[in-house]
């Protein structure tokens, strides 16, 4: 069963950089399927953030203006999340996940991390 | 304000049935397939449906999934007081080139 789990500070100040990473165990990144970031802010829905493949291409939500970074480090079998110039609007649950493609099916999630924007 | 339209709540007596919907349009339901997801608080989302129909290994059957149009639905059947959490649809949009999820349907077991 492929597990994910995600990692980094719980807390980070306004107009900084939030950075996660998320850890794949069981399954290697190399091996295919797209890595994904969603989000779900207090009391509202998920979020798609962006994903990126292999090989490092990468879609990402143009919502979020330009902000995010995503990138893979296959030796690690590990994928990051930057969002820069955060605000109190980014605070959320930020969850990883493994993507079938560019499709809407995300079958394998970590358990979330938390993440608060402070002033 | 979510691409994806679904209804903020929906509820029913233990046993009974429930359909929760998902509207969308010609770019994103229309043209893909569509997932749905099972969110308790403090969990990760959980997979029900995918490819509209298709229940992964370990979901009950009282799990179903279907797409018209631009509309898809999950269907719930012998509700248990363990379904209580909230419901997610989600697919890909072709002109925004982006993965989009509904704002979620809050199921209520009475």
């Amino acid at each position: 069963q492929v597990q994910l789990q995600e990692s980094g500070p719980g807390l980070v100040k306004a107009s900084e950089t939030l950075s996660l990473t998320c850890t794949v165990s069981l399954y290697s990144i190399r091996s295919g399927y797209y890595w994904g970031w969603i989000r779900q802010p207090p009391g509202k829905g998920l979020e798609w953030i962006g994903s990126i493949y292999r090989g490092g291409n990468t879609f990402d939500n143009p919502s979020l203006k330009s902000r995010v970074t995503i990138s893979v480090d296959t030796s690690k079998n590990q994928f990051s999340l930057r969002l820069t110039s955060v605000t109190a609007a980014d605070t959320a649950v930020y969850y990883c996940a493994r993507q079938k493609g560019t499709t809407g099916k995300f079958d394998y999630w970590g358990q979330g991390a938390l993440v608060t924007v402070s002033s | 304000q979510s691409v994806l339209t679904q209804p903020p709540s929906v509820s029913a007596a233990p046993g009974q049935k429930v359909t929760i919907t998902c509207s969308g349009s010609s770019s994103n339901i229309g043209d893909n397939d569509v997932s749905w997801y099972q969110h308790l608080p403090g969990t990760a989302p959980k997979l029900l449906i995918y490819d509209n129909n298709e229940r992964p290994s370990g979901i009950p059957d009282r799990f179903s999934g279907s797409k018209s149009g631009t509309s898809a639905t999950l269907g719930i059947t012998g509700l248990q007081t363990g379904d209580e959490a909230a419901y997610y649809c989600g697919t890909w949009d072709s002109s925004l080139s982006i993965a989009v999820f509904g704002g979620g349907t809050k199921l209520t077991v009475l």
